[in-house]
């Protein structure tokens, strides 16, 4: 079965702080997603990416294709910054269709 | 440009009586997806269309789920009879092409009693 992990599940920081979010998959990959879900449902997505790194203001994501791996970072959290993050991989033979994990709760107090 | 939009946002309903979502897909995309979100879960994908044709309807419970989007534009998602257990929130997506970022409805929340 191909699964996505994520971790942490929930998360706490002081705003200010270097955020690390994680994700691991189990097997090959044609493209990785990073996607924000805040409080009543909506979903926007963050990042699309199939390797290195992407950079959009304090949002920082990365993928390491030989070790499954992929990391979305938030630098100088803020308070608004609180949400899920979900990460979800396109499998090569998925006809297209993304596998989402399920998410890490994150909470930044001011 | 109006997004994804979905309709009713929140419908409560007794157990054994039917529902029915709508979706309005961004204009011009091609793509459409229904997902079903469980509390605490990501979303898992119900059914998929290319337009007209559903492509990927294998994980939606044929027996008492169906979707329709006749026109290959907005599209229906309805439940009959409706079970305690079908409680989530029900998202739409669409995108340009099933490679292609996919972009989310605000979704419906759905209570059975």
């Amino acid at each position: 079965k191909n699964e996505v992990e994520q971790s942490p599940q929930n998360l706490t920081a002081q705003e200010g702080e270097f955020i690390t979010i994680n994700c691991s998959y189990s097997v090959g990959i044609s493209a990785l997603h990073w996607l924000q879900q805040h409080p009543g449902g909506g979903i926007v997505s963050l990042f699309m990416l199939s390797s290195g790194k992407k950079k959009h203001g304090r949002l920082i994501a990365t993928i390491n294709i030989q070790e499954k791996h992929s990391s979305l970072h938030i630098t100088a959290s803020h308070p608004r910054d609180s949400a899920v993050y979900i990460c979800a991989v396109r499998y090569g033979g998925s006809q297209g269709n993304l596998i989402f994990g399920k998410g890490t709760k994150l909470s930044v107090k001011p | 440009e109006a997004g994804v939009v979905q309709s009713p946002r929140y419908k409560i309903i007794e157990k054994k009586q039917p529902v029915a979502f709508w979706c309005n897909p961004i204009s011009g995309h091609n793509t459409l997806y229904w997902y079903l979100q469980n509390l605490g879960q990501g979303p898992e994908l119900l059914i998929r269309y290319e337009n007209e044709e559903a492509v990927d309807d294998s994980q939606l419970p044929k027996d008492r789920f169906s979707a329709e989007r006749l026109k290959g534009v907005d599209s229906t998602l309805k439940i009959q009879p409706a079970e305690l257990g079908d409680s989530a929130v029900y998202l739409c997506a669409s995108s340009s092409g099933p490679y292609n970022e996919q972009f989310f409805g605000p979704g419906t929340r759905l209570t059975v009693l």
